[in-house]
């Protein structure tokens, strides 16, 4: 069964310090796709990362990055230099097969609370 | 780029009549399109996969007649809520896939609906 599990409901962090939000992943797939997505309160899914299965290097696209590490089936978005509007939910992703077909499976989310 | 627009961002209805919402890719095409719905404060739930130029591919336990989904072109799909009831009041959201290497999906703003 193809999985994404989101432990953390809530989280703090203090503006301008890093944070990691964690997220543990369950598949089969040999070749798969790790997104990360943020949803502040406007309802708007945003994408911000993505890290594909056979991609040596952690993804990175400013101050996100993701730290793949493969073994444990562990794909944890950081942020860097957190700032007010990094406060939203963020959901973590996977591209699995399903019926024949692609799907976005994802996980139940984090909510993030950067303090001034 | 990848830019996706959805239409209305909220709409309100009477029970028993029947609504349309639209999703637009606006600077790439799609070849497919999704459909989630999400209640309060849980997660995205895939409610159908749709390709342009033939049917759409429901989820188990998703009433393809209750939600009517055509994909007419690269660039539109709309879902029809018919007959609504109160029931059927949620956070309607569409994501459109960029075809690239990721296989990214770009959401929409989403869709609130009210049905009274």
């Amino acid at each position: 069964a193809q999985k994404i599990t989101q432990t953390q409901p809530g989280m703090f962090v203090q503006e301008k310090e890093a944070v990691t939000l964690d997220c543990t992943y369950d598949t089969s797939d040999q070749s798969y796709g790790l997104f990360w997505y943020k949803q502040p309160s406007s309802g708007e899914m945003i994408f911000l990362i993505y890290q594909g299965s056979y991609d040596e290097q952690n993804a990175t696209e400013g101050r996100y990055s993701l730290n793949f590490q493969k073994a444990r089936k562990s794909a944890n978005l950081v942020i860097s230099a957190s700032q007010l509007g990094d406060s939203a939910m963020y959901f973590c992703a996977m591209r699995g097969r399903m019926d024949s077909s692609y799907k976005l499976i994802f996980g139940s989310g984090t909510r993030l609370l950067v303090r001034p | 780029g990848a830019v996706v627009s959805q239409h209305p961002s909220w709409v309100i209805c009477k029970s028993g009549t029947s609504v349309k919402i639209e999703c637009r890719s606006l600077d790439f095409q799609a070849t497919t399109m999704f459909w989630y719905r999400q209640f309060p404060k849980q997660s995205l739930m895939l409610m159908a996969t749709s390709n342009e130029g033939s049917k759409a591919t429901y989820e188990q336990g998703v009433e393809k007649d209750k939600f009517l989904i055509n994909h007419a072109s690269l660039t539109l799909s709309t879902l029809t809520v018919t007959s609504a009831h109160p029931e059927d009041s949620s956070f309607y959201i569409c994501s459109a896939s960029s075809g690239s290497r990721t296989d990214t999906q770009y959401f929409g703003p989403g869709t609130r609906l009210t049905v009274l």
